[in-house]
């Protein structure tokens, strides 16, 4: 079954810095690769998603990139906030599979 | 519009006893999910509902059990738990962008 790899597992990063985490996806073609943000005590919300034709997409503080070569899809969050802080999971979605999640921290 | 909406939302359990749990979405759409959350192991699908009338095994179906009772409902059933069952459990459905699937809030249970 196809898998995709998460890291890091958690991050702590100070206001105003850059978080970034990383998915490995394996050899498959996806249609879209998804990131999910999940607030504790509620279930996970679509936050940004890339096709694989495209390298880089930004959508205010959060860009996702993309580098086919390599398998590995990122996100980042520019001018990290505190209310940024919460758990990540980047997605195959054609086989319904989540990664394991990244805690994110972000200190005040 | 409430989106997906999941009862319980906490649930005790002895080993050995029964419960469905309940989950509905006032979104249209034609697909439904069940996930179970685990520390440290992402979200594993349970069951899906492409459309209504069929349902299919995902990763970790054993011990459970699914209903589609119409397009707005899905329901996952327990018939014996067992302290393995222990989770977060999470209904999903999706419509056209089928990467974007809309979570309810969750159902904590714990089988003791």
């Amino acid at each position: 079954q196809q898998q995709v790899k998460q890291s890091p597992q958690s991050l702590i990063v100070q206001k105003g810095g850059i978080s970034i985490i990383n998915c490995a996806y394996e050899n498959t073609a996806f249609d879209y690769f998804p990131w999910y943000q999940q607030f504790p005590g509620k279930g996970p919300a679509l936050l940004i998603a890339i096709r694989p034709d495209v390298s880089e997409k930004k959508e205010g503080r959060f860009t996702i990139s993309f580098n086919k070569s390599a398998k590995q899809f990122s996100l980042h969050i520019m001018d990290s906030q505190p209310g940024d802080s919460a758990t990540y999971f980047c997605a195959a979605p054609e086989e319904y599979i989540f990664g394991t999640g990244t805690r994110l921290k972000v200190l005040a | 519009n409430a989106g997906v909406t999941q009862t319980p939302k906490f649930q005790v359990l002895k080993t050995g006893q029964s419960m469905t749990l309940q989950c509905a979405q006032d979104m249209n759409h034609n697909s439904m999910y069940w996930y179970r959350q685990d520390p440290g192991m992402g979200l594993r699908l349970i069951y899906y509902s492409a459309s209504e009338g069929t349902t299919d095994k995902g990763e970790v179906p054993n011990g459970y059990n699914v209903s589609r009772l119409n397009k707005r409902e899905f329901s996952l059933r327990l018939e014996s738990a067992a302290p393995s069952q222990t989770s977060v459990y999470f209904c999903a459905s999706s419509e056209g962008r089928y990467y974007e699937q809309y979570f309810g809030p969750g159902t904590r249970l714990t089988v003791t």
